[in-house]
């Protein structure tokens, strides 16, 4: 069975910093792209970032660019996505997500939130 | 730019059957995209993924009531036999180089 984990959100104050976690497990993890999605508070769902099989591609949506990092260690069969200088409307449930074909996904973490807020 | 397009709100009675629409941006017509179910207070469940031809590939465990059929650039979501826990808000996504895109969402009601 296909599980994806996700752990480490938190309240943070603007301008801060997060690390959130995904624990992969029941699929070969390194066979697949990896993606983080985002849910605002009443609102739908964004696609933050995507990240190839082995690390070589990264995308970002651009309200994010040079702000969040994807990573993944295949090793520990985990997905990573570093945010610094967090907004307010970074507030959210994030979501780490299965992909095929590089990017459609076909199974959903549970969500982990993050609010950001002073 | 790619961009899908769904109307906010559907609702259907108990047992009937409801057709949910997401249309494709101008020049994205050939796009695949897949669906995606989000109950209340639960994170999203991948439902199909649906080609431009209208061939279809059903997540594990989606009930036969879930279908999925294709016209130039609309792409549809069919559930026959509404149950109360068809009520929800639906996704329709796709993908082109580097980038992932979600339509604004339909929330269905089940009366």
């Amino acid at each position: 069975e296909v599980q994806l984990v996700e752990s480490g959100g938190d309240l943070v104050q603007p301008g801060g910093s997060l690390r959130l976690s995904c624990a992969a497990s029941g699929f070969t993890f390194s066979s697949y792209w990896m993606s983080w999605v985002r849910q605002a508070p009443g609102k739908g769902l964004e696609w933050v970032a995507n990240i190839k099989q082995d690390g070589s591609e990264k995308y970002y949506v651009d309200s994010v660019k040079g702000r969040f990092t994807i990573s993944r260690d295949n090793a520990k069969n985990s997905l990573y996505l570093q945010m610094d200088s967090l907004r307010d409307e970074d507030t959210a449930v994030y979501y780490c997500a299965r992909a095929l074909y590089t990017a459609m996904v076909d199974y959903w973490g549970q969500g982990t939130l993050v609010t950001v807020s002073s | 730019q790619l961009v899908l397009t769904q109307s906010p709100s559907a609702s259907a009675s108990l047992g009937a059957s409801v057709k949910l629409t997401c249309t494709l941006s101008s020049g994205h017509g050939s796009y695949a995209i897949s669906w995606h179910q989000q109950q209340p207070e639960k994170g999203p469940r991948y439902l199909m993924k649906l080609n431009s031809d209208g061939s279809h590939s059903k997540g594990d465990g989606i009930p036969d009531r879930f279908s999925g059929s294709s016209s130039g650039a609309e792409r549809y979501l069919s559930i026959s036999s509404l149950q109360s826990e068809d009520e929800a808000d639906y996704y329709c996504q796709t993908w082109g180089t580097g980038i992932q895109v979600f339509g604004g969402g339909t929330k269905l009601t089940v009366l």
